[in-house]
């Protein structure tokens, strides 16, 4: 059974809104979790590493004011999108590992339309 | 984490044993060849990892060449449901994100 669970699975709103989508570990504690971007025809592509009661880490070109990530507990990790443009419209997919040499498990993403 | 080489599709006849090689000829001694699979418009599935040895579970087989250079899955008995993009990532042991490539879009043929 799925040990990652992701929420929403499917969003769309209109320009300028903020969204949030939440990653949580189902049957594990994980001190860190990650979310990775998506684009049509694309492979995935890490965004950030989200770390327990520390501020996250974001890879080059990632922008830590428009995407904000807060991870306060060892099971809940949380994106949000600020004032999202159609741009932003893609799938965004989180992980986590259960420990060191451990493969990562993925939720199943969410799908995100900005209108 | 070194980089890999995998062909971009293949296809396979169902029921057929489905084997995709992967490339990672810059793999150090401390790094995991992982597979993952992802289905259409899902998250990535885990398949099957491993060091130096080979390894099976209830999902595929891998297999490492002895000097670590290559590895194959082997998806025993294919079916439709199989139909996926395939990646071959190699990482160490610490926790950072995984770094993905193109991968190989297997098809499976009715």
């Amino acid at each position: 059974g799925a040990v990652v669970s992701q929420h929403p699975s499917w969003v769309i709103c209109k320009s300028g809104t903020s969204v949030k989508i939440e990653c949580r570990s189902l049957d594990f504690q994980a001190t860190t979790m990650f979310w990775y971007r998506q684009f049509p025809k694309q492979s995935l592509m890490l965004m950030a590493t989200s770390n327990e009661g520390s501020k996250a880490t974001y890879e080059q070109g990632v922008e830590k004011d428009k995407f904000l990530i807060n991870h306060a507990s060892l099971t809940l990790s949380t994106l949000t999108v600020t004032s999202a443009h159609p741009e932003d419209s893609s799938f965004y997919i989180c992980s986590a590992n259960r420990g060191r040499n451990q493969p990562q498990h993925f939720g199943d993403g969410t799908r995100l339309s900005i209108l | 984490d070194a980089k890999t080489t995998q062909p971009p599709s293949m296809d396979c006849a169902e029921g057929r044993a489905a084997n995709l090689p992967c490339n990672h000829s810059t793999i150090s001694g401390n790094e995991y060849v992982y597979w993952y699979r992802q289905i259409h418009s899902q998250g990535p599935q885990y398949i099957i990892h491993g060091l130096k040895n080979n390894e099976t579970n209830e999902m595929a087989s891998l297999i490492i060449t002895e000097d670590r250079k290559s590895s194959t899955l082997i998806l025993p008995h294919a079916t439709l449901r199989d139909t996926a993009v395939y990646y071959c990532i190699v990482r160490g042991g610490g926790a950072d994100g995984l770094t993905f490539g193109k991968g190989t879009h297997l098809i499976i043929q009715p």
